[in-house]
């Protein structure tokens, strides 16, 4: 069965280092989507993409991040300047279609470690 | 302020003890409640969507439910495979999922 591979699986950087995390989403998918859970809590939603735009974000979500389809296969956020409470596990997610017709198949995470 | 809400966060059953979970929601104009498993270091992998009160699904030993303010996620003869963390989420009117805490199940043989 297709599945979201996310890259890498474990991210250690310094406060303030840029970070980029990767993610192959399923080839026939048309949304994209950035989830975090930090240790603990619930799993918050960064930003939707579709059609090569950001559809909706949240307000975590700020001119630190960005996403990037690059391709046409993969999909990735960069946080410019990390900071302590960047650490999580960052979710990548895709569906065929919008969220409330079409299931999130998410990827296993990268969990980002910022020291 | 909470918009979902499961309980109970924390549940322990014996090998064929069924049970049921709790997501109450107070979003209006619900246009879907999912739930998810999510075992430990992975992420949530899709069981059910739900869209209209009175609506059922089922697969294998779990049967999931919806009414006007909340859902259930029966689990009859649960087997130590089902132990997992089961989320629920909304979408209303947005691109996004709105997850609860989740619960968190164990299967005791």
């Amino acid at each position: 069965e297709p599945e979201v591979t996310q890259t890498p699986s474990h991210q250690v950087t310094q406060m303030g280092q840029e970070v980029i995390l990767r993610c192959v989403p399923i080839s026939n998918h048309l949304y994209f989507y950035w989830y975090r859970q930090i240790l603990g809590q619930k799993v918050e939603f960064l930003v939707s993409f579709y059609n090569n735009e950001i559809s909706e974000k949240s307000e975590i979500f700020d001119d630190q991040f960005s996403v990037e389809r690059p391709d046409g296969s993969n999909f990735t956020l960069k946080i410019r300047s990390t900071k302590l409470e960047d650490s999580a596990m960052y979710f990548c997610a895709s569906s065929k279609g919008a969220v409330y017709n079409s299931p999130l198949h998410f990827g296993n995470g990268t969990r980002l470690t910022v020291t | 302020e909470d918009q979902v809400t499961q309980s109970p966060e924390a549940l322990r059953l014996q090998e064929g003890e069924s049970s049921s979970l709790n997501c109450s929601y107070t979003v209006s104009g619900l246009r879907g409640l999912f739930w998810y498993r999510q075992d430990p270091g992975k992420g949530p992998e899709f069981l059910f969507t739900l869209y209209s009160a009175g609506e059922e699904k089922e697969k294998e030993r779990l049967k999931a439910t919806l009414t006007k303010k909340e859902s259930f996620l029966h689990i009859t003869a649960p087997k130590p495979e089902d132990s997992a963390t089961y989320l629920c989420a909304v979408t209303y009117n947005t691109d996004k999922l709105i997850f609860g805490t989740g619960t968190r199940l164990q299967v005791f043989p």
